[in-house]
């Protein structure tokens, strides 16, 4: 599929290695997070999410952590995979608008066998 | 299979001419969302609807038109399409409220020349 990656960060592990995917947001209002996975030709996928009275979230293989006081979010993937290589997405909402969610710019993460 | 459809894949129109992008959710979602997706860009919000006859401007609003007329349907209008209009279109839906985040469907990939 056509890239939709241009000059995103890049991060480049071996298989079997931990990822750390990193995001700033923007809104000091926001209060809920979340980490999506885009592949080549098809549409963001959910992963996992946060909601800002938790400073950690874990799923499968994922751990989402906050830290609201430097508005960072990061994505940790354990025992990387080469299916987990795509471009990865925080986006954030608030309270004011719970319709509207904002994207953060991605980042393409590469696993080598 | 719970699922958000959006049609056409793929279109060429030329500047001027009218298209509607088609959307439509079987999950009985409240929030629906259109968002475009550029090189460089990332994900960007045109609108979104927090119910029937409820919509509201993203971040990228002009140039589009919306309705949402029955819950499960929310076609994206472009009146007079132009070339900066040329990009990969996102439909999703959500349940509404603050913990959910959105499904999206495969993508609308528009090329105006």
């Amino acid at each position: 599929g056509e890239s939709v990656g241009l000059h995103l960060p890049t991060l480049s592990v071996q298989e079997g290695d931990n990822s750390i995917i990193n995001c700033a947001y923007s809104n000091s209002a926001s209060d809920y997070f979340i980490w999506y996975k885009q592949e080549s030709g098809k549409g963001p996928q959910f992963i996992i999410d946060i909601r800002s009275n938790m400073d950690k979230r874990q799923g499968q293989r994922v751990t989402v952590l906050l830290n609201k006081t430097v508005k960072h979010l990061s994505l940790q993937i354990a025992a990387t995979q080469p299916g987990d290589s795509a471009v990865y997405f925080c986006a954030e909402k608030s309270g004011t608008s719970y319709g509207k969610l904002t994207f953060g710019q991605g980042t393409i993460l590469t696993v080598h066998p | 299979e719970a699922q958000v459809t959006q049609n056409p894949r793929y279109l060429i129109t030329v500047t001027g001419k009218k298209l509607t992008v088609t959307c439509s959710q079987n999950m009985n979602h409240e929030y629906m969302s259109w968002y475009r997706q550029d090189p460089g860009l990332g994900l960007r919000q045109i609108y979104y609807s927090m119910n029937v006859e409820v919509t509201d401007k993203g971040d990228v609003p002009e140039g589009y038109k919306v309705s949402r007329k029955e819950k499960r349907n929310f076609p994206l209008i472009l009146e007079s399409p132009s070339p900066n209009q040329t990009s990969l279109y996102f439909c999703a839906s959500s349940k509404q409220g603050a913990g959910s985040g959105y499904t999206f469907g495969s993508g609308t990939r528009l090329t105006v020349v």
